[in-house]
């Protein structure tokens, strides 16, 4: 199975909050889970990534957490502001250098000023 | 700006015409790859290119898509006898792999959007 599954879908937040989205994947010989930041017009960005030999991983406001055994990742974004309204998708990678991502269905995060 | 180009950035057809796009990958990356992003989804690999050679296509890639990378630097994506389900934004993204085994972060251009009336 390839399919990475993205929770929620849409999310709203007041500016300060803490959005958490989640991602579940079914293929354990992924070995690699990047996050994604896309604005409208832009192609998607990498926000921050994390290997599964790690349970946790933070990059200035955004951590990811890794649950191995329940093969489910999460995207924690601290402080969130109105810039960082943007559509976020997950992504798993197979083992080897390149090969393509697969990517989940993206959550469309808004924060409120 | 160095980051990755496309061209064009929106493209209108009519069923049963042959589209091309351009990807610019950023200089000196030597891996390059095709996407395709509908509407609410994430985007969904369809190929990628090492140098000039075409290593991994997708099934999603039928046989009216063709893709090339001649001189392992620009490449094209080619549909032919375009279908309104080819409607999507096509994304290219490019990396440099340095070292054997060490993942290369993917940086992903604007996209061309295609709209197949």
């Amino acid at each position: 199975q390839q399919q990475v599954k993205q929770s929620p879908q849409s999310l709203i937040v007041q500016k300060g909050g803490i959005p958490i989205i989640n991602c579940a994947y079914e293929n354990t010989a992924f070995d690699y889970f990047p996050w994604y930041q896309q604005f409208p017009g832009k192609g998607p960005a990498l926000l921050i990534a994390i290997r599964p030999d790690v349970s946790e991983k933070k990059e200035g406001r955004f951590t990811i957490s890794f649950n191995k055994s329940a093969k489910q990742f999460s995207l924690h974004i601290m402080d969130s502001q109105p810039g960082d309204s943007a559509t976020y998708f997950c992504a798993a990678g197979p083992p080897g250098s390149a090969r393509q991502l697969t990517f989940g269905s993206g959550t469309q995060l808004t924060v409120l000023p | 700006d160095t980051g990755v180009s496309q061209d064009p950035r929106h493209k209108i057809t009519k069923r049963g015409q042959n589209v091309t796009f351009r990807c610019d990958p950023i200089s000196e990356h030597n891996r390059l790859y095709w996407y395709r992003q509908t509407l609410g989804q994430g985007p969904e690999f369809l190929t990628y290119f090492q140098n000039e050679a075409q290593l991994e296509k997708s099934r999603l890639l039928s046989d009216r898509f063709s893709a090339e990378r001649p001189k392992g630097s620009f490449s094209t994506l080619e549909i032919q006898r375009t279908e309104q389900g080819d409607s999507a934004m096509y994304l290219c993204a490019s990396s440099l792999m340095l070292t054997r085994g060490v993942r290369d972060e993917q940086f992903f251009g604007p996209g061309t959007r295609l709209t197949v009336l």
